[in-house]
C-alpha cells in the first residue's frame, strides 16, 4: 500500500531559527514529491514540487531534498518567521499520469517568538 | 493567478439535509478533485472529474455524489447528511497530469452537520 511518513507530528521552534521536516515514503513507482504549506483553516498552498531526477529544489527561505534511493525527503526552513507556523504536508505522486496523489499527514510547525 | 473558491467558508447543516457545496475554478483546468480532512488523517480524496460530466470515485465515496456540467465548476452533494460527514472538504483542480502540473486548492468549507 503506498504511504507517506512525516516526522516529526509537531515541532516548536524559537523565531530566527531553522528547521528539518522529514517525510519517508513507500509509494512506487515514483513521479514526483511535493511539499506545501497549510495555515490553520485554509486550502494548502504548493511550495515546491520535485521530480525523481531532481534532488533539491529551493522557494525562498525553503529547501526541499530528495533522495529517491531512500525514498526520503525533508523541508528545510531557514531563519524562520512567525508566519510559518503552518501545518506542512508532503505528496508523492505515483507515476506521471495519475491523478492520484498520497498526501502525508503533515507537521504541525509552531514559530514562537 | 489560479484561483479556486469554494461557496462557503462555514457551513452548518442538520442531519438528513441535502448538502451541496460548490467549487469554481478560473485557469480552465481540466481536473478537479474534491477531499476531505480531518484531524490524524490528513486528506483523502472523496472524488475526482478530469472533463466535463467525467467523474471517478476516489477513496472514499460513500455518502457523497459529484456533478461537473460545467467545466470550471465541480460540485460536492452530500444525498442526506450525517454527524459523521463533520469535516473540512477541500476542492483542488489541475491542468494536467503531467509531472510538473501543479494543484491548486481552494481555501476549503469547514462543514458541521448536527
Amino acid at each position: 500500500k503506498n504511504q507517506v511518513e512525516q516526522s516529526p507530528q509537531s515541532l516548536i521552534i524559537l523565531e530566527g531559527k531553522n528547521c528539518t521536516l522529514q517525510c519517508n515514503y513507500t509509494v512506487s513507482p515514483f513521479s514526483n514529491l511535493r511539499w506545501y504549506k497549510q495555515d490553520t483553516g485554509r486550502g494548502p498552498v504548493s511550495l515546491t514540487i520535485m521530480t525523481f531526477s531532481e534532488n533539491t529544489k529551493s522557494n525562498g527561505r525553503y529547501t526541499a531534498t530528495l533522495d529517491a534511493d531512500t525514498k526520503q525527503s525533508s523541508l528545510h526552513i531557514t531563519a524562520s518567521q512567525l508566519s510559518d507556523s503552518a501545518s506542512y504536508i508532503c505528496v508523492v505522486s505515483a507515476r506521471a499520469g495519475s491523478y492520484q496523489l498520497t498526501f502525508g499527514k503533515g507537521t504541525k510547525l509552531s514559530v514562537i517568538p | 493567478d489560479v484561483k479556486v473558491t469554494q461557496s462557503s467558508r462555514y457551513l452548518v447543516k442538520r442531519t438528513g439535509e441535502k448538502v451541496f457545496l460548490e467549487c469554481v475554478q478560473d485557469m480552465d483546468h481540466e481536473n478537479m478533485f474534491w477531499y476531505r480532512q480531518d484531524p490524524g488523517l490528513g486528506l483523502r480524496l472523496i472524488y475526482f472529474s478530469y472533463d466535463v460530466k467525467m467523474k471517478e470515485k476516489g477513496d472514499i465515496p460513500e455518502g457523497y455524489s459529484v456533478s461537473r456540467e460545467k467545466k470550471e465548476r465541480f460540485s460536492l452533494i452530500l444525498e442526506s447528511a450525517s454527524t459523521n460527514q463533520t469535516s473540512m472538504y477541500l476542492c483542488a483542480s489541475r491542468r494536467g497530469t503531467g509531472e510538473s502540473y501543479e494543484q491548486y486548492f481552494g481555501p476549503g468549507t469547514r462543514l458541521t452537520v448536527t
